[in-house]
């Protein structure tokens, strides 16, 4: 059975600093892993996906995700923050039917 | 632009009576196109795959009878929620693979009164 955990139900960051947001999943093959960014009552915008290939996976918005088997992870990154950069964030594992995480809300200071 | 859009974006209804919300793919055919529902503040679920021009296919613990979906056409997946009560209130999302990519809906929030 396939499953995603984000740790982190919500993050504070403040504008122009880092963030970082964790991805750990669970998938019986290779797995397509999917970063979602959700603004409030809107539907989901894909932000970056892996599939095979390099690890390192670059996204739209500034994003990126590094895919590490070892760890089961696929954690997702941006250098520096921008206050519309506040929004829910999903990990997602599968290859069509997509099993996600709980989501991690981000919130982003002046 | 979209790629996929859903309507209605919102819609209220009386307990008890019945509410359909489209999915659509914008210039695309999709032969498979995805149900999720998303209680506040939580994940999105996976309720059912539909299928153009088949059954749809429900996941474990998913009232077929409760949610009627229907893939029509390659373009058009609709989902009804039938005698709904204020426990189907929610927001509804569709996906739609094309050409091997999925692409998200705008989500339909449905409120029962």
């Amino acid at each position: 059975a396939q499953s995603v955990t984000q740790p982190d139900i919500h993050i504070t960051v403040s504008e122009g600093a880092s963030l970082e947001l964790r991805c750990n999943y669970s998938y019986g093959a290779t797995p397509y892993l999917f970063w979602y960014v959700q603004s409030p009552g809107q539907g989901l915008q894909l932000l970056l996906k892996y599939f095979s290939g390099d690890t390192l996976v670059q996204g739209i918005k500034g994003f990126e995700a590094e895919f590490k088997r070892s760890q089961s992870s696929f954690n997702l990154r941006k250098p520096s923050v921008h206050w519309s950069d506040a929004a829910e964030y999903f990990c997602a594992v599968g290859d069509y039917k997509l099993s996600f995480g709980a989501g991690t809300t981000v919130t982003v200071r002046a | 632009g979209a790629v996929v859009s859903q309507h209605p974006s919102r819609v209220i209804c009386k307990s008890g009576t019945s509410v359909k919300i489209e999915c659509r793919s914008l210039d695309f055919q999709a032969t498979t196109m995805f149900w999720y529902r998303q209680f506040p503040k939580q994940s999105l679920m996976l309720m059912a795959t539909s299928n153009e021009g088949s059954k749809a296919t429900y996941e474990q613990g998913v009232e077929k009878d409760k949610f009627l979906i229907n893939h029509a056409s390659l373009t058009l997946s609709t989902l009804t929620v039938t005698s709904a009560h204020p426990e189907d209130s929610s927001f509804y999302i569709c996906s739609a693979r094309i050409t091997g990519e999925l692409f998200f809906g705008e989500g339909s929030r449905l409120t029962v009164l």
